[in-house]
């Protein structure tokens, strides 16, 4: 699987939109990126995840670029409850395994 | 949330001791997951299995052994425990390739 980079940490104002970058410039075309978070010390909660095209549902977008080498998870507007660990997560559909990085430590601000 | 269980929730043992950990699900799904946790290191994948009986190792697969004689349970198991094996441990359960994968709430282990 593709390897990802995140920035290891990110402060965002609450009520504004979190903007969070993912490089993955050695993507394959038959990977997906996905996206988990982790809050404090719970398991991983899945957010959403796209191929090529963008993506949204009811916690994020997922904006990925024309030549898929970075995405971005944008949360609309953040809450103190944003705050978390968040990995992106390049997969092949047929992959038996989630690499997960290090990712983003998101703070939200009041 | 999906219905996935881990116990026990945390556990303190003995260097040298054996351990299972279990997570049972409810969800009937095909997939299920070992993972650990620790410091700096991202999650790890210990074991998976892809159906009753049918397991497989991950990249930090030694010194564990896995289960799945059901369905709904997939157990870990530590042989002898080390220090090293102190961590947080998660179990994920997933339906289909590609589909979103669950996770359990975490078991922490301390080996004394």
């Amino acid at each position: 699987d593709a390897k990802t980079t995140q920035p290891p940490s990110m402060d965002c104002a609450e009520g504004r939109a979190a903007n969070l970058p993912c490089n993955h410039s050695t993507i394959s075309g038959n990977e997906y990126v996905y996206w988990y978070r982790q809050i404090h010390s719970q398991g991983p909660q899945y957010i959403i995840h796209g191929l090529k095209n963008n993506e949204t549902n009811e916690m994020a977008s997922l904006i990925i670029t024309e030549d898929r080498k970075s995405s971005t998870l944008i949360l609309p507007h953040a809450t103190l409850r944003d705050t978390a660990v968040y990995y992106c997560i390049v997969r092949e559909t047929g992959a038996n395994n989630l690499f997960f990085g290090t990712g983003t430590r998101l703070t939200v601000i009041p | 949330d999906a219905g996935i269980t881990q116990s026990p929730r945390h556990k303190v043992t003995e260097t040298g001791t054996p351990v299972t950990l279990r997570c049972h699900q409810t969800e009937n799904h095909r997939y299920m997951y070992w993972y650990r946790q620790d410091p700096g290191h991202g999650l790890r994948l210990i074991h998976y299995s892809y159906g009753v009986k049918d397991t497989d190792k991950g990249e930090v697969s030694d010194g564990y052994s896995v289960s799945r004689s059901k369905t709904e349970d997939f157990l870990l198991t530590l042989e002898s425990a080390t220090s090293s094996q102190t961590s947080v441990y998660f179990c994920a359960i997933q339906g289909a390739f590609g589909a979103e994968a669950f996770f359990g709430q975490g078991t922490r282990l301390t080996v004394v």
